[in-house]
């Protein structure tokens, strides 16, 4: 079974730039949520989308948007790019609401 | 708000010995689930045990325990037999029950097993 699936694994942008992330989640799972891991923090939640629809989001900037796709995969949607948005973005998926799997995570770098 | 807390930024153990991660948490929930994520350099966050609150009986998954103490708020992971493949960030997590499905992690401590 493919595990979580992130794309790029690298990106790297200009302040003021924008950047989509892609995630493709585990067969038959319909919640994909996105978390930030800044440097020296913990994973810091994003956004949780299910069904289409966004169901939480967490304390962000609106120029952090997403939106997933009929067939479940998600983007994330980082505008206005500041130096501070250098992270690390983790994508997760899960059948349930604690059955959690992550993909390996894109690294963006704004310079 | 959930706040988690890893007081140990780093942490090392001999090969095969045995090690404590410590965790607290603060909240005014009664329902709620705690989890140990492992980080390797491959970036991929791997659950490494899970506990529910309502149960009193510590978690357990094969060299992987933990010490769950609700009062004290409490949540340390005991790693015995300690392996090199245990050599990764160690994250404490928190969730709610029922509201949003979201995480709120620690910062993590770093381990790493020496041979």
């Amino acid at each position: 079974e493919a595990g979580v699936t992130q794309s790029p694994t690298h990106l790297i942008k200009t302040r003021g730039q924008q950047a989509t992330l892609r995630c493709s989640p585990i067969s038959g799972h319909t919640s994909v949520y996105w978390y930030q891991q800044a440097l020296g923090l913990g994973l810091q939640f994003l956004l949780w989308y299910d069904e289409g629809e966004e169901r939480n989001r967490g304390n962000f900037p609106p120029r952090f948007s997403g939106r997933q796709f009929p067939n479940y995969s998600s983007e994330l949607n980082v505008n206005a790019l500041e130096l501070e948005d250098s992270a690390l973005y983790l994508c997760a998926s899960s059948p349930d609401f604690y059955g959690y799997t992550f993909g390996s995570g894109t690294r963006l770098t704004v310079v | 708000a959930q706040t988690v807390t890893q007081s140990q930024p780093e942490m090392s153990v001999q090969e095969a010995e045995t090690v404590t991660l410590s965790c607290t948490y603060d909240t005014s929930e009664n329902n709620y689930y705690l989890f140990w994520y492992k980080q390797p350099p491959s970036r991929q966050m791997i659950l490494v045990i899970r506990q529910e609150a309502y149960k009193q009986q510590n978690a357990t998954e094969n060299r992987f325990s933990v010490n769950f103490q609700k009062a004290a708020k409490s949540f340390s992971l005991k790693i015995s037999d300690s392996q090199l493949g245990d050599t990764a960030m160690y994250f404490c997590a928190f969730m709610k029950v029922l509201t949003g499905n979201q995480f709120y992690f620690g910062t993590g401590t770093s381990l790493t097993v020496i041979p």
